[in-house]
C-alpha cells in the first residue's frame, strides 16, 4: 500500500515571499502520478498542479511548481509571490498507474499542510 | 467546474440512525468515489464505483455501504451512525479511472455531525 507523508502541519509566509511545502511518498509502483490540491475555508477541492512520474521535467502552473524527486520520492511544491488567495490546507496526493489496466484512479492523501499568507 | 452536487451540504443526525449521502454528477463520468476527511488523517476513501452496480471498498470502508444504479449517483450510507463516522464526506468522479492520470474533480462535501 502506499503512504504519503507531509510533515508540516502548519506553515506561514508573507505576502509577495516564497515557501515551499514539503511531501514523501512511499511506493513499490514505477508508473504513477503525483498531485497537489488546495483546499480553501470554502472547502473546495482545487487541484493545483500534476506530475507523471515518468516524466523527469518539474510541473509548473504559474506561480506554483514542484520539486520531484523520484529516487528519493519527494515532491515538494513551491509557491511564488505569496498572496492572500493562496491561504489554504495543501493535499499531497498519490494515484498509481498499473501496466496494462487501471488502478480504478484511487487517490492516496497526505495528512495536509495548512499554509496561511500574512499581508 | 465539474458538475457534481453534493447533498445535504450538513447534516446533524443522533447516534443509531440510519443516514444517507448523496452524489449527482452531470459529466457522465464512469468513476465515482467516496472520500471522508479528518484531521490529521486528510482524505480517505471510503468505496468507490467503476460503473453502474460495480463497486469495491476502499482503506476506510467498515460501517459504509454504496449504491450506484444509475451512472449520475452515488450514495453513500451509514446504516447505524457512530460517534466515530463524525467528518467532511467528500464525492470525486473521473473519466478515465487513472489511466491517463487525469485528476478527480471533487464535490463540495458534506458536513455530517453524530451525537
Amino acid at each position: 500500500a502506499q503512504t504519503v507523508t507531509q510533515s508540516q502541519p502548519e506553515m506561514s509566509v508573507q505576502e509577495a515571499e516564497t515557501v515551499t511545502l514539503s511531501c514523501t511518498y512511499d511506493t513499490s509502483e514505477s508508473n504513477y502520478y503525483l498531485f497537489w490540491y488546495k483546499q480553501p475555508p470554502s472547502r473546495q477541492m482545487i487541484l493545483v498542479i500534476r506530475q507523471e512520474a515518468y516524466k523527469q521535467q518539474n510541473a509548473t502552473e504559474n506561480r506554483f511548481s514542484v520539486n520531484f524527486q523520484k529516487a528519493a520520492k519527494s515532491f515538494s511544491l513551491k509557491i511564488s509571490d505569496s498572496q492572500l488567495g493562496d491561504t489554504a490546507m495543501y493535499f499531497c496526493a498519490f494515484m498509481k498507474l498499473l501496466a496494462g489496466g487501471t488502478s480504478y484512479g484511487k487517490l492516496t492523501f497526505g495528512q495536509g499542510t495548512i499554509l496561511t499568507v500574512h499581508p | 467546474d465539474a458538475g457534481i452536487t453534493q447533498s445535504p451540504r450538513h447534516k446533524v443526525t443522533e447516534t443509531g440512525t440510519p443516514v444517507t449521502l448523496r452524489c449527482h454528477q452531470t459529466e457522465n463520468h464512469r468513476y465515482m468515489y467516496w472520500y471522508r476527511q479528518d484531521p490529521g488523517h486528510g482524505l480517505r476513501l471510503i468505496h468507490y464505483s467503476y460503473g453502474v452496480k460495480d463497486t469495491d471498498k476502499g482503506e476506510v470502508s467498515d460501517g459504509y455501504s454504496v449504491s450506484r444504479s444509475k451512472t449520475e449517483d452515488f450514495l453513500l450510507t451509514l446504516e447505524s451512525a457512530t460517534s466515530s463516522q463524525t467528518s467532511v464526506y467528500f464525492c470525486a468522479i473521473s473519466d478515465s479511472g487513472g489511466v491517463t492520470g487525469q485528476p478527480q474533480h471533487f464535490g463540495d462535501g458534506t458536513r455530517l455531525s453524530i451525537l
